[in-house]
């Protein structure tokens, strides 16, 4: 158990609506980060939040948002979807101190499989 | 941009036996990080093992180990004694930290089944 939850572990739903996912870091890390994971692909980063400020942004649709809250959970919204969507979605997270070090390291959450019918 | 190339997409190995999985990457930076997670039929992501550039000894977990070579670009795990439950797919991964930015790339996978 790495520490990190997410929430749904899964979710079914049709295409044009909008869905939120949500998750909690490990005690102490301030930073989260989201990948999305489609079938048999490796991970594509989409975006990362560190201390409710967003830091860095990957390859993320314009259809997808996110946020962290002052309680350091985040959500990640995905709107307007599409089949394409359908995928296996992580968060991770870590201490992301300032000065870099093995503390930086990602710790993964077990991912919400989203499916777009 | 930071490239990380896992050249075998799929490898068997006997239960008991030791084997390699291969990991290059392309970058102009000097200090980074390298990892190498484990992703089983549950899908979990898994650190298996972290590698620090600065440092040069390799990194060993129990019974993974890699073998870092800095100038060539080279991050390798070896997993001795392989066990049924190492069957699952291994990513590496380099992360550069800049300031609190950071990013990791992912290389593609590779699919290890250990065969009893």
């Amino acid at each position: 158990d790495s520490g990190v939850t997410q929430t749904p572990k899964h979710l079914i739903t049709a295409t044009g609506q909008r869905v939120t996912l949500r998750c909690s870091p490990r005690s102490g890390d301030l930073s989260v980060y989201w990948y999305q994971q489609s079938l048999d692909q490796g991970l594509q980063f989409l975006i990362q939040y560190y201390n409710g400020e967003e830091r860095a942004k990957g390859n993320i649709l314009e259809r997808f948002s996110a946020q962290q809250f002052p309680d350091l959970h985040s959500e990640l919204n995905l709107s307007s979807l599409e089949l394409g969507d359908s995928a296996l979605y992580f968060c991770a997270s870590s201490v992301a101190s300032d000065s870099g070090g093995p503390s930086d390291t990602q710790y993964f959450g077990p991912g919400t499989r989203l499916t777009v019918l | 941009a930071q490239t990380v190339t896992q050249s075998q997409p799929e490898m068997s190995v006997q239960e008991a036996e030791t084997v390699t999985l291969s990991c290059t990457y392309d970058t102009s930076e000097n200090n980074y990080y390298l990892f190498w997670y484990k992703q089983p039929p549950s899908r979990q992501m898994i650190l298996v093992i972290r590698q620090e550039a600065y440092k040069q000894q390799n990194a060993t977990e129990n019974r993974f180990s890699v073998n870092f070579q800095k100038a060539a670009k080279s991050f390798s795990l070896k997993i001795s004694d392989s066990q049924l439950g190492d069957t699952a797919m291994y990513f590496c991964a380099f992360m550069k930290n800049s300031g609190g930015y950071q990013k990791v790339t992912f290389g593609t996978g590779t699919k290890l089944q250990v065969i009893p």
